[in-house]
């Protein structure tokens, strides 16, 4: 049973950094494009970056560009995603889903399975 | 970037009611549309991927259709277990834009 579990959230005040994580378990996750999608408190769904199944290809929301740097270490089964200089707007639970393709040449095929996310809270 | 214009954004029904929800992409993303719920207090979850292509272990009562920019995801007699919020979304482009969101309630 495939399975995602994140971690890494927490308070933190606006300018700092975090690394999120994510383990993988139950699929071959180098085979998985892995995305990274967050929803803030009581909106809806915001994608956010999206990593190909090698680590070569990687694609950002205009909203993150430059902040945001997602990665992935397929001897870990694992997926981070990198903030910096935090914002109050960033504020929200951060999910870890996979793709059910490789991600590769920017074709993508849906987000299959998902964690339960983590949560960021970015105050002064 | 697309947009991706989800409509209605709430909408109350009776158990037992067709639902229609509707997707319009502002530009052409052939079939790579997703349907997701996501149940209040819980994670998000693919429903149909394709446009049209159930997941395995989700009711036959979910169907979905379209292509091109314009998409509809049915619910063929709603169950109480349907309640929730529903979101389409574009995969054909970067960035992966999400619709807006459907709050499916009971009258």
């Amino acid at each position: 049973q495939a399975q995602l579990e994140e971690s890494g959230g927490g308070a933190v005040q606006p300018g700092t950094s975090l690394r999120l994580s994510c383990v993988a378990s139950g699929f071959t996750f180098s085979d998985s494009g892995m995305h990274w999608v967050r929803q803030a408190p009581g909106k809806g769904l915001e994608w956010v970056a999206v990593v190909s199944h090698d680590g070569t290809e990687k694609y950002y929301a205009d909203s993150v560009q430059g902040r945001f740097s997602v990665f992935r270490d397929n001897s870990r089964n694992s997926l981070y995603l990198q903030i910096n200089s935090l914002r109050p707007e960033d504020t929200a639970v951060f999910y870890c889903a996979k793709d059910r393709g490789a991600g590769l040449t920017g074709y993508f095929y849906g987000l299959d399975v998902w964690g339960q996310g983590t949560t960021v809270f970015v105050s002064s | 970037d697309i947009q991706m214009a989800q409509s209605p954004s709430s909408l109350s029904a009776s158990l037992g009611d067709r639902v229609t929800i509707t997707c319009r992409a502002s530009q052409d993303i052939r079939n790579y549309l997703g349907w997701y719920q996501q149940k209040p207090g819980e994670v998000p979850k693919l429903l149909i991927s394709a446009a049209g292509n159930l997941q395995s272990g989700v009711p036959s009562r979910f169907s979905g259709s379209g292509s091109g920019t314009e998409f509809t995801l049915t619910i063929s007699g709603l169950r109480p277990e349907d309640i929730g919020t529903y979101f389409c979304q574009n995969y054909r482009l970067v960035p992966l834009t999400f619709g807006r969101g459907t709050k499916v309630e009971l009258k």
